[in-house]
């Protein structure tokens, strides 16, 4: 069955430091990428995805994401994070479901706090 | 353009009971998944619908089931509600077969309780 890896938990970082969280498919097919944020309190909101094409991709909010093929990896880093920038990141892949559907398979979530 | 919406937000149910949750689609969004996310977790695939037929279905009993409307908006049923039922329903759209490079666009859940 596909999976994917969150190693990071929980992270907390000061603001204006940089930001790296990790993120691992197990699948062998073609994968669609995604990373969501859900902010305290509110639903969850897509960050950035990749389809195909340069494996940098960049988002909403100064955030970014690498797809690198040979690792099975699409880590989420962002320079300089921001306090507003507290919340809980899903990584995702799209991958065929049963019938012709195809579903999202999420991580189980980094949360990070930023501090003042 | 309106986003996905879901009623009710919260809802609190008891054991063996039915529960049935709605959403809307986003405008023009004709595919609707619904998702379950247990606290601590991440959402789980419960099935989607595409055109008011079920077009795939995660590991979940045939106790969960759903409805598309003509206008693309999709109800969850639940039938005898267990306690491990209690989580985070979520409903997410997307314009067209979501296997395209097409990205899924979520609600802002339910929230139900088992007790």
């Amino acid at each position: 069955a596909q999976s994917v890896s969150q190693h990071n938990h929980h992270v907390i970082l000061s603001e204006a430091a940089s930001l790296e969280l990790g993120c691992n498919y197990s699948y062998g097919g073609t994968v669609n990428l995604f990373w969501y944020v859900q902010y305290p309190g509110q639903h969850l909101q897509l960050l950035l995805k990749y389809f195909s094409g340069d494996p940098l991709v960049k988002g909403i909010k100064g955030f970014e994401a690498e797809f690198i093929k040979s690792k099975f990896s699409f880590n989420l880093r962002k320079p300089s994070v921001q306090w507003s920038d507290t919340a809980e990141y899903f990584c995702a892949v799209n991958v065929p479901a049963t019938g012709t559907a195809s579903k999202l398979t999420f991580g189980t979530g980094t949360r990070l706090q930023v501090t003042l | 353009e309106t986003g996905v919406t879901q009623s009710p937000t919260h809802l609190i149910k008891t054991r063996g009971q039915q529960v049935t949750l709605r959403c809307s689609s986003q405008s023009g969004h004709n595919t609707v998944s619904w998702y379950q996310q247990a606290l601590g977790q991440g959402p789980q695939f419960i099935f989607q619908y595409y055109r008011e037929e079920e077009n795939g279905r995660g590991n979940f009993p045939p106790r969960f089931s759903g409805l598309q409307f003509p206008n693309y908006s999709s109800e969850l049923n639940v039938n005898a509600l267990e306690l491990d039922d209690s989580a985070l329903y979520l409903c997410a759209s997307s314009s067209g077969l979501a296997g395209v490079e097409l990205a899924q666009y979520f609600g802002p859940g339910t929230r139900l309780l088992v007790l």
